[in-house]
């Protein structure tokens, strides 16, 4: 089983629309928990870390629940420049990265 | 925010030759950064960890000899692809952590290296 799961879409919707992604992991001692997003044969850049509490960034609102070892990014009112891989990323003891293969996303017109 | 350069962007080799990719952490000291390698349409792969001034630490499954990695100062590291072969091609993306303060680190990621071995 791999450490971090994702649905790898594609996820296709119109502008305007609001769109959830999730992940789930399988490390329990998973200790810090981030989305990234990777354009096309760019480097991935961090989108948001999250939180158990959960946490909000303009239209961008992320979720973690531990029991259930389950995350969820969902965005609200997609632009065109939404448009690019989300990749869900666990981070254990230390620092290195896990990532999930990725969710792509396709706002269109 | 913190930048992170990659050098060289791309680079085609013949198969059997050596391959150097540099890391630098322009505006921050990084006592570790990280090797990552993407094949296309895969999941960013940790390959090793990189810490000044000691030995790297590989992931299971990569070859150290291999791929030998260098971190001799506090903004830069050396990722040297050995004897490379076309099954190394791949997307070698470098990251660095910083720290942020209040016991938060964020890793920065460099704009990653195209390999392409033929």
């Amino acid at each position: 089983r791999k450490e971090v799961e994702q649905d790898p879409g594609p996820f296709n919707v119109p502008e305007g629309a609001t769109v959830a992604f999730n992940c789930t992991y399988s490390n329990s001692a998973s200790q810090s928990f981030f989305w990234y997003r990777q354009d096309c044969r760019k480097e991935p850049k961090l989108l948001m870390s999250v939180y158990s509490s959960g946490n909000e960034d303009g239209r961008f609102t992320a979720q973690l629940n531990r029991a259930s070892q389950y995350i969820s990014l969902l965005i609200r009112d997609s632009k065109l420049s939404d448009s690019a891989t989300y990749l869900c990323v666990v981070s254990n003891s230390g620092y290195a990265l896990n990532f999930g293969k990725g969710t792509s996303l396709l706002v269109t017109p | 925010g913190a930048v992170v350069s990659q050098h060289p962007s791309r680079v085609i080799c013949k198969s059997g030759t050596s391959v150097k990719i540099e890391c630098r952490s322009l505006d921050f000291q990084a006592t570790t950064m990280f090797w990552y390698r993407q094949f296309p349409k895969k999941s960013l792969m940790l390959m090793a960890t990189s810490n000044e001034g000691s030995k790297a630490t590989y992931e299971q499954g990569v070859e150290k000899d291999k791929f030998l990695i260098n971190h001799a100062s506090l903004t830069l590291s050396t990722l040297t692809v050995t004897s490379a072969h076309p099954e190394d091609s791949s997307f070698y993306i470098c990251s660095a952590l910083r720290w942020e303060g209040r016991r938060n680190e964020t890793q920065y990621f460099g704009p990653g290296t195209r390999l392409l071995v033929l």
